[in-house]
């Protein structure tokens, strides 16, 4: 167990709707990160939040959303959603910027996130 | 450009056997860090071993060690004595630097690998 928590672990919806996953990370760590991993993409960044703000920005389309909250927990806002949005959404989460020598990426069990 | 490279999609393998799984990166930048992640069917992504780019000497963690050779940006990871239980996707990825916006992890596609009884 990484001790990162995510919720739901699968979500089926249609195409159009709108969705919000929810990340946990590990007690005491200001990161989170979220990937999307897919067949045909691979594991994708998505974004990065340190202690509440907004570090970085990866492959993450306009209709997604995500933001940190003052207790850390995360929550990755899906709208509008289309049939290539299906896939696993991973949350990691790391103590700090991953600056220190090994500091490494906890990930969570992920989202299956089916839209049809 | 690829920053994160893994030639081999699928690999087979004997159990007891050991293996070596290749990985590729680049980088302008001259501090950086390298990891191995594991994809069990289950889904979830377990942290195998690092490397730092400053680092003398070859990672090793229990059966896992990771072939590290600077100059031609290749970070392999070798498992010792396979085990059934090592039939997972495997993922190589690498932090670059320490400038803002760097602070991620970019991942390669992937090895999927297979031990056979």
């Amino acid at each position: 167990d990484s001790g990162v928590t995510q919720t739901p672990k699968h979500l089926i919806t249609a195409t159009g709707q709108r969705v919000t996953l929810r990340c946990s990370p590990r007690s005491g760590d200001l990161s989170v990160y979220w990937y999307q991993q897919s067949l045909d993409q691979g594991l994708q960044f998505l974004i990065h939040y340190y202690n509440g703000e907004e570090r970085a920005k990866g492959n993450i389309l306009e209709r997604f959303s995500a933001q940190q909250f003052p207790d850390l927990h995360s929550e990755l806002n899906l709208s509008s959603l289309e049939l290539g949005d299906s896939a696993l959404y991973f949350c990691a989460s790391s103590p700090t910027i991953l600056i220190d020598r090994g500091e490494k990426l906890f990930f969570g069990s992920g989202t299956q996130l089916s839209v049809l | 450009a690829q920053k994160i490279t893994q030639t081999q999609p699928g690999m087979f393998v004997q159990e007891k056997e050991a293996v070596t799984l290749d990985c590729t990166y680049d980088t302008s930048d001259p501090s950086y860090g390298l990891f191995w992640y594991k994809q069990p069917s289950s889904g979830e992504m377990i942290f195998l071993i690092y490397q730092g780019s400053y680092d003398q000497q070859n990672a090793t963690e229990g059966r896992y060690s990771l072939n590290f050779q600077k100059a031609r940006k290749s970070a392999n990871l070798v498992i010792s004595a396979s085990q059934l239980g090592d039939s997972a996707m495997y993922f190589c990825a690498m932090r670059e630097g320490r400038s803002f916006g760097n602070e991620k992890l970019t991942f390669g596609t992937g090895t999927r690998l297979t031990i056979i009884p």
